[in-house]
């Protein structure tokens, strides 16, 4: 069965930096494309970013382009997100999620909670 | 990218069908067949339920089925049980390879 954990969530100033990393089991990870998407609690979810199964390739939403950068090491099946100039309004749970076949998020972590504020 | 449009809320009484609309543009919804929704019930991770407009992926209840019409997809769940009170948010694929949620639904069941 697939697995996905993600770390290296916690407390950040504004204007700091974080990593986020998730680690995959229970499947060819290399095989996959991967998303990270994000969730204020109480609130909806958003997409944040997607990453090619090589990892030549990524896309990402308008609101942390320019400031994050999502990458992946298949020899680790770990998949990460690195978050530069972090705003208040970055603060949530993050998510990472497996990309069955375009856009199917068949299985998902269960967050990483990030929290920015002075 | 503006999130797609869910109601808020929908309600149904066991055993009857409900329907969410997800309203998109030409640019997600209107233009792939790469959309998906998700059930997430509280202090868990969304679960996928219906993917590529109307796909069930194995495991996921047939009362659960989605469909589409030009901008608008829909998800319906017929015989509404006690164990399918929870969030759903629809999802696509968008003209700049990019991902979109919609704004997400509270399914209250009576």
């Amino acid at each position: 069965e697939a697995q996905l954990v993600e770390s290296g969530g916690g407390l950040v100033q504004p204007g700091g930096s974080l990593r986020l990393s998730c680690a995959a089991s229970g499947f060819t990870f290399s095989g996959y494309w991967m998303h990270w998407v994000r969730q204020v609690p109480g609130e909806g979810l958003v997409w944040v970013s997607r990453i090619t199964a090589d990892g030549s390739g990524s896309t990402y939403a308008d609101s942390v382009k320019g400031r994050f950068t999502i990458s992946r090491d298949n020899a680790m099946n770990t998949l990460y997100l690195q978050m530069n100039n972090l705003r208040a309004e970055d603060t949530a749970l993050y998510f990472c999620a497996r990309d069955h076949n375009l856009w199917e998020l068949d299985y998902w972590g269960q967050g990483t909670l990030v929290t920015v504020s002075s | 990218q503006s999130a797609l449009t869910q109601p808020a809320s929908v309600s149904g009484s066991p055993g009857q069908s409900i329907t969410i609309s997800c309203t998109g543009t030409s640019s997600d919804v209107g233009g792939y067949n790469y959309v998906s929704w998700y059930q997430q019930h509280p202090g868990e991770a969304p679960k996928l339920m219906i993917f590529g407009v109307s796909d069930r992926p194995s495991g996921v209840s047939d009362r659960f089925s989605g469909s589409k019409s030009g901008n608008t997809a829909s998800l319906t769940i017929s015989g509404l049980q006690a164990e399918d009170e929870a969030d759903y948010y629809c999802n696509s694929f968008t003209s700049r390879h990019t991902g979109v949620f919609g704004t997400g639904t509270k399914v209250t069941v009576l």
